[in-house]
């Protein structure tokens, strides 16, 4: 059971290149969401999905596309690399509930720096 | 709307003393989920502890718990006997009923003091 697995770890692009971030989760839950992490700022929402097909915007989605086409896989593709998307990345993953309950489980991050 | 308020950016405690991180938040669901979470220098994300909204009893986990005032709004951290290991940024988190979304504070950073 890998948990939620993210690459690359580490990052770096040139202002104007794209890239895919993968993040992926053997724990078959439905609900998958992508954050940015800035100094200060704690952990922002950028897209979320609530299961295959499904994808919405969070906080701060500029700049960002997702797609959700199986349960397990939720990339996360920068359009047009800017140096406001320096960043540490998170992916996570939970159980869709209507209570409020269970906790979401993070991937280990990837750190992106645009120059 | 949603919001998570953790006032405290950095704190400080003597090893073995208990310590509490402040968490406070606002939300218009009846039913919702309050959590938090330590990020070690290392950075990755780990799940402490949660307290539903509908729970009487405080939540416990070892030596973590969490001072759950609804009326307050608020859902403090206490660390019992604090380990040098706890040195890490804490973060308070909150998930509502509606939209099924996280919703987490700025943080707080707590070094343990030999």
């Amino acid at each position: 059971n890998a948990g939620v697995t993210q690459t690359p770890k580490f990052q770096v692009l040139k202002t104007g290149q794209s890239m895919t971030l993968q993040c992926a989760q053997d724990m078959n839950h439905e609900y998958m969401s992508w954050y940015r992490q800035d100094p200060g700022m704690g952990l922002r929402l950028i897209h979320y999905s609530v299961g295959a097909g499904i994808t919405d915007q969070g906080e701060v989605p500029n700049g960002y596309n997702v797609s959700r086409s199986t349960t397990e896989d939720f990339p996360l593709r920068l359009l047009s690399a800017a140096p406001s998307q320096t960043s540490v990345y998170f992916c996570a993953s939970s159980y869709l509930t209507g209570t409020g309950a269970d906790t979401q489980y993070f991937g280990p991050g990837t750190r992106l720096t645009v120059l | 709307a949603q919001k998570i308020t953790q006032t405290q950016p950095g704190m400080f405690v003597q090893e073995k003393e208990a310590v509490t991180l402040d968490c406070t938040y606002d939300t218009s669901d009846q039913s919702y989920g309050l959590f938090w979470y330590k990020q070690p220098s290392s950075g990755e994300m780990i799940f402490l502890i949660y307290q539903g909204s509908y729970d009487e009893q405080n939540a416990t986990e070892g030596r973590y718990s969490l001072n759950f005032q609804k009326a307050r709004k608020s859902a403090n951290l206490v660390i019992s006997a604090s380990q040098l290991g706890d040195s890490a940024m804490y973060f308070c988190a909150m998930r509502g009923y509606t939209g099924n979304q996280f919703y987490f504070g700025t943080g707080t950073s707590l070094t343990v003091i030999p």
